[in-house]
């Protein structure tokens, strides 16, 4: 079975703080995706990786970057926290049967 | 561009009952097709993913179709559980970048 892993279940920064979001793939998937989620919105888009050192904005990138040095590993960087990105950030990778989702993160900027 | 929904946002049925959830797209042009449970709080579990090619999967009690080109795709959940009590999504890709367009979900409650 696919697993992908976050760093962290819960999360609480303050406004200003740089914030590392981490994720773990072990199934050599070639595509790994930074969500977030929020009530009456669903799942957003922030960025998307479908090789290492590649990627590709997705809906919503203001205010965050990500880094992909090795496959299995794709961080998502909010490099000054702010309380607007108090959300759910779900981490997926994905191949050919399908995208796989981490547990995600719930982050509270304070 | 490629918009997915999902109706009803919200539905309660009695334990026991079969039910179907729905799912419709925009552009028939699509790679995949996925079904999801969230839990409250929790990442997106796979439930079954349809490749264009396939008219439906199965898996246990879940059954899901897909018809192109109607743009539309159902989910069947036979004699329903509370544990099947979650928000349930689907998510279309698009051919050759794997990306996913994901609909707002059903919130099902199955009552005991």
């Amino acid at each position: 079975d696919v697993k992908v892993t976050q760093s962290s279940r819960y999360l609480v920064k303050r406004t200003g703080e740089k914030v590392f979001l981490e994720c773990v793939q072990d199934m050599d998937h070639e595509n790994m995706f930074w969500y977030r989620q929020d009530p009456g919105l669903g799942l957003r888009l922030i960025y998307f990786s479908y090789d290492v050192k590649m990627k590709e904005k997705g809906d919503i990138p203001e205010g965050y970057s990500v880094s992909r040095e090795k496959k299995e590993r794709f961080s998502l960087i909010l490099e000054s926290a702010s309380t607007n990105q108090t959300s759910m950030y779900l981490c997926a990778s994905s191949f050919r049967k399908g995208q796989f989702f981490g547990p995600g993160t719930r982050l509270t900027v304070l | 561009k490629q918009e997915v929904t999902q109706i009803p946002a919200a539905l309660s049925v009695p334990e026991g009952e079969n039910l179907v959830l729905n799912c419709s797209f925009t552009d028939s042009a699509i790679y995949n097709l996925q079904w999801f449970r969230q839990d409250p709080g929790k990442g997106l579990t796979s439930l079954l993913l349809i490749q264009s090619s396939q008219r439906e999967q199965t898996s246990g009690r879940l059954n899901a179709s897909l018809d192109k080109s109607s743009g539309r795709s159902t989910l069947y959940i036979a004699a329903s559980q509370p544990g099947d009590s979650a928000t349930y999504l689907c998510a279309v890709s698009t051919s050759g970048t794997y990306k996913y367009i994901f609909g707002t979900g059903t919130r099902l409650k199955v009552l005991a």
